[in-house]
């Protein structure tokens, strides 16, 4: 079964410019749910979506937003990039949603954003 | 603030010695799970723990869950330079229903 497959894997924008990360979970997971990390902040929760719906959003701006398709796989866009955008930014995927529920996620390998 | 505290926030150790990495929350944890890192790539889910007093082992690596749910702790048995990386704990809590991070601990092996 193939992974969680993140796309593209290093992106290199400019202040002011928006950007779209894309994700594609493990075939049979309904739950995808996005990470920012960086040395700062460490890993910090964006938004999670299960079955097209967003079910939970971490505290970013409004900057940041994402979406999932019917096929599960999911984009984050992030709008007016800042310097401090620069991050790693991390896809799990999972059955189940997360929440009180024991559901192990599986991480993509991340897109290495980097602003300008 | 962090929901996740983790210490120390690195390690260096000589291979061969043993190691442990907490992790604290201040909120019952509903599942408590340990992922390793290594730098700048995605996280490798090593164990999760559910209840209370629960205790798993994976080759060297040993992870215990606290009575009251609430600290946990991951024990590296004869190190070696294999298990370096970053070890992050997660935990979903229930306010929010949110996914939470530690800290993370950074863990150097010297040969």
């Amino acid at each position: 079964k193939a992974g969680v497959t993140q796309t593209p894997r290093y992106l290199i924008k400019t202040r002011g410019q928006q950007v779209t990360l894309s994700c594609s979970p493990i075939s049979g997971h309904r739950s995808v749910s996005w990470y920012q990390q960086t040395p700062g902040q460490g890993l910090q929760f964006l938004f999670e979506y299960f079955s097209e719906t967003q079910r939970n959003k971490g505290n970013f701006p409004g900057r940041f937003s994402g979406r999932q398709f019917s096929n599960s796989r999911s984009e984050m866009n992030v709008s007016t990039l800042e310097l401090g955008d620069s991050a790693l930014y991390l896809c799990a995927s999972s059955l189940a949603p997360q929440g009180g529920s024991y559901n192990e996620q599986f991480f993509g390998p991340g897109t290495r954003l980097t602003v300008l | 603030s962090q929901e996740l505290e983790q210490s120390p926030q690195s390690l260096i150790v000589q291979e061969g010695k043993n190691l442990t990495i907490n992790c604290t929350s201040s909120k019952t944890l509903y599942g408590l799970y340990w992922y390793k890192q290594k730098y700048g790539e995605g996280l490798i889910f090593l164990m999760m723990l559910q209840k209370g007093g629960e205790e798993k082992s994976h080759e060297k690596i040993t992870a215990k869950l606290d009575e009251k749910k609430q600290q946990s702790s991951l024990h590296i048995t004869a190190s070696q330079p294999s298990h370096a990386g970053i070890y992050l704990c997660g935990a979903s809590v229930y306010t929010g229903n949110q996914f939470y991070f530690g800290t993370g601990t950074s863990l150097t092996v010297i040969p």
